[in-house]
């Protein structure tokens, strides 16, 4: 089974700054990893697929990028909004799995 | 649309069963696949199975959880369901189903509402 090991676990970050989220996986998942957000009480949604590919009616400050087993997930400009939950996932190999999830704060 | 229903309690050594119906799509659809995924505080977002139909029916379990789940579809209610045995209160969170973006594009695009499940007596 494929790990994915997200970092930090909360980043606290104020509203209008640029910030990146880590997700490293324990091998190979080639470029198949999705990026997911999530608000208390809802189910989660779709970012980013295929490591950089902006999902339908996704803003562009949300973008991903890979390097090797390194995934990152960067917002340019902080909505009040985006201070949820942050998943990733990969789809290389069943059984796909998550990451553990960053928190965004407000600082 | 992915519509859940089932109990939201269920006693410990029984079975938990959940079903997801299926509105503006197929659960026959041939580059479909269609999951149950569970996120618990503990486990966090975890894999339970699914089900997918490609000329014949397909599904998959994760090794954790393979002897417990069976996920069947229903073609005639256009459905599909999730069956767990002999839980424990470590199968308490919250469960949603999920169909992935098709065409081999496995992440799941389209969630269900989830339904939040706790096995106690």
């Amino acid at each position: 089974e494929k790990v994915l090991t997200q970092s930090p676990a909360t980043l606290s970050v104020s509203p209008g700054e640029r910030v990146t989220l880590s997700c490293r996986a324990s091998q190979s998942i080639r470029t198949y990893l999705a990026w997911f957000q999530q608000k208390p009480g809802q189910a989660p949604r779709l970012l980013i697929y295929d490591a950089s590919t902006r999902a339908t009616g996704i803003p562009a400050r949300f973008s991903g990028s890979a390097s090797g087993t390194e995934f990152t997930l960067t917002i340019s400009s902080l909505q009040a909004e985006d201070f949820v939950v942050y998943y990733c996932q990969q789809y290389d190999n069943w059984p796909y799995t998550f990451g553990q999830g960053t928190k965004l704060e407000i600082k | 649309q992915l519509q859940q229903s089932g109990p939201g309690l269920v006693k410990p050594s029984q079975t938990l069963s959940l079903t997801c119906v299926i509105s503006g799509d197929s659960v026959s659809s041939n580059n479909a696949a269609w999951d149950w995924i569970r996120q618990s505080p503990s486990r966090g977002l975890e894999w339970l199975g699914r089900t997918y139909y490609r000329s014949k029916w397909y599904d998959d379990s994760p090794q954790s959880v393979r002897s417990r789940v069976t996920i069947n579809a229903d073609t005639s209610k256009n459905q599909f369901s999730l069956q767990l045995k002999s839980v424990t209160p470590e199968d308490t969170g919250v469960y949603y189903c999920a169909r992935d973006a098709g065409n081999g594009h496995n992440y799941p695009e389209f969630w269900g509402q989830g339904t939040p499940v706790t096995v106690s007596s």
